[in-house]
């Protein structure tokens, strides 16, 4: 919604760069993970997912890593663009279960 | 391909009146959620929906909170007797049905308790 962001860890790059945006997620019984794009005064969109038997996952100019020793995911953007600037957050779900539980939030920042 | 709709954006209002909110999600899905957003927060799950039975609801989800999805298509929130923590983003989300899907968040409905 508006004003997401508010007192939220900040990542600030220079168009063209490639960003990491890193997340520990809570539950070590968590099995599906998904990455969300929230603008402001929007919902938060999907950006890639990753179940737990993978530890990597492609998309269009993405990557996430999945870490499960130590619970741990990593958004990863490349050739970051101006438009790419809005808060991320990572969400957790167990299999069965249908709620999403997000992460704080990293707002990133992107720089022409 | 429609995504998810919500009615209205903004709704302002007294503490203590009622309040409703529409979300009709992407046709083909069957699941359907509500989440509540504060400034600076990611969503907080408040309830879900397979076809036209709620499945799940938060502690978050209060007494005078009750939603619905009659036909298994679009569903309401009602808050009634709104107070003033209740001011927040409420976001609806739908997925597939099968297994493992993600969900797909509409943009909406800021509520404001004057």
């Amino acid at each position: 919604g508006e004003n997401v962001g508010l007192h939220l860890p900040t990542l600030s790059v220079q168009e063209g760069d490639n960003s990491i945006i890193n997340c520990a997620y809570s539950n070590s019984a968590s099995d599906y993970f998904i990455w969300y794009k929230q603008e402001s005064g929007k919902g938060p969109q999907f950006i890639i997912d990753i179940r737990s038997n993978m530890d990597k996952r492609q998309g269009q100019r993405v990557t996430v890593l999945l870490n499960k020793t130590v619970k741990h995911l990593s958004l990863q953007i490349a050739a970051t663009q101006p438009g790419d600037s809005a808060v991320y957050f990572c969400a957790e779900t167990i299999t069965g279960f249908q709620k999403l539980v997000f992460g704080t939030g990293t707002r990133l920042l992107v720089s022409p | 391909d429609t995504g998810v709709s919500q009615d209205p954006r903004h709704k302002i209002t007294k503490r203590g009146q009622n309040v409703t909110f529409r979300c009709d999600p992407i046709s083909e899905h069957n699941r359907l959620y509500w989440y509540r957003q504060t400034l600076g927060q990611g969503p907080e799950f408040l309830t879900y929906f397979q076809n036209e039975a709620q499945l799940e609801k938060s502690r978050l989800l209060s007494d005078r909170f009750s939603a619905e999805r009659p036909k298994g298509s679009f569903s309401t929130l009602e808050i009634q007797r709104t107070e003033q923590g209740d001011s927040a983003m409420y976001l609806c989300a739908s997925s597939r049905g099968e297994g493992n899907q993600p969900q797909h968040f509409g943009d909406g409905t800021r509520l404001s308790i004057l």
